[in-house]
């Protein structure tokens, strides 16, 4: 069965201060990608990077940057250099090739940068 | 702007009452998904199509139905309200299968009264 679990529910940090968001995974197949949405206070669910299960190489996308460890099954996402508009709530998200096509979403974290 | 589109934004209705949600994929995309948001279960699948077919289903209420249109748009049937059905229901596009990225619409309100 496929779980995705975000265990940080809250998260508030001061402007500028880096910050890691955890994501956790189960699945039983070896073929699947994780992803990362972002869901301003405007409601809409925002696309940020999608990573394939045999692709493990990190990524860094200007203050954004993803730590995918097979390993541990965590696929964690960190933002350096907090702004007040990266506050969100995240979604880590699972897709499995043998699944119903669908996305697996976790619980979100909210993130709240202080100015 | 993700390149799908949803109407209405907001919609307030009664119990027992029928709606429906409208969605618009992104230009070229074959697979419409749609998902509910609400604060107790989170966001789950509903239902997916692919080129005018069902192709999945998740966690959808038999008072619930959906179609894709032969121009690829797919309309959310919700009858016989409830309280509970109040939630952010969002509509995502793909260019085809599980492996392709979801984009998702802005969403529509639904509030049951």
């Amino acid at each position: 069965a496929q779980k995705v679990t975000q265990a940080q529910t809250e998260i508030s940090v001061v402007e500028k201060e880096d910050v890691t968001l955890d994501c956790v995974y189960e699945t039983r197949d070896t073929t699947y990608y994780l992803f990362w949405y972002k869901q301003p206070p405007s409601g809409e669910l925002v696309f940020l990077i999608r990573r394939n299960s045999f692709d493990e190489q990190n990524e860094i996308s200007g203050r954004y940057s993803w730590n995918f460890q097979k390993s541990t099954s965590s696929f964690n996402f960190t933002i350096t250099a907090s702004q007040v508009v990266d506050s969100a709530v995240y979604f880590c998200a699972l897709s499995e090739a043998s699944g119903a096509n669908n996305l697996f979403f976790g619980t979100g974290t909210r993130l709240t940068v202080i100015p | 702007d993700s390149g799908v589109t949803q109407t209405p934004k907001h919609l307030i209705t009664a119990t027992g009452q029928r709606v429906t949600l409208r969605c618009s994929p992104r230009s070229g995309d074959l697979s419409v998904y749609w998902y509910q948001q609400s604060l107790d279960q989170g966001l789950q699948f509903l239902i997916q199509y692919y080129n005018g077919e069902e192709r999945a289903k998740g966690n959808i209420l038999e008072r619930f139905s959906a179609q894709q249109f032969p121009d690829l748009h797919s309309e959310l049937n919700l009858s016989s309200l409830e309280l509970g059905d109040s939630a952010l229901y969002f509509c995502a596009s793909s260019a085809a299968g599980w492996e392709e990225t979801q984009y998702f619409g802005p969403g529509t309100r639904l509030l049951v009264l």
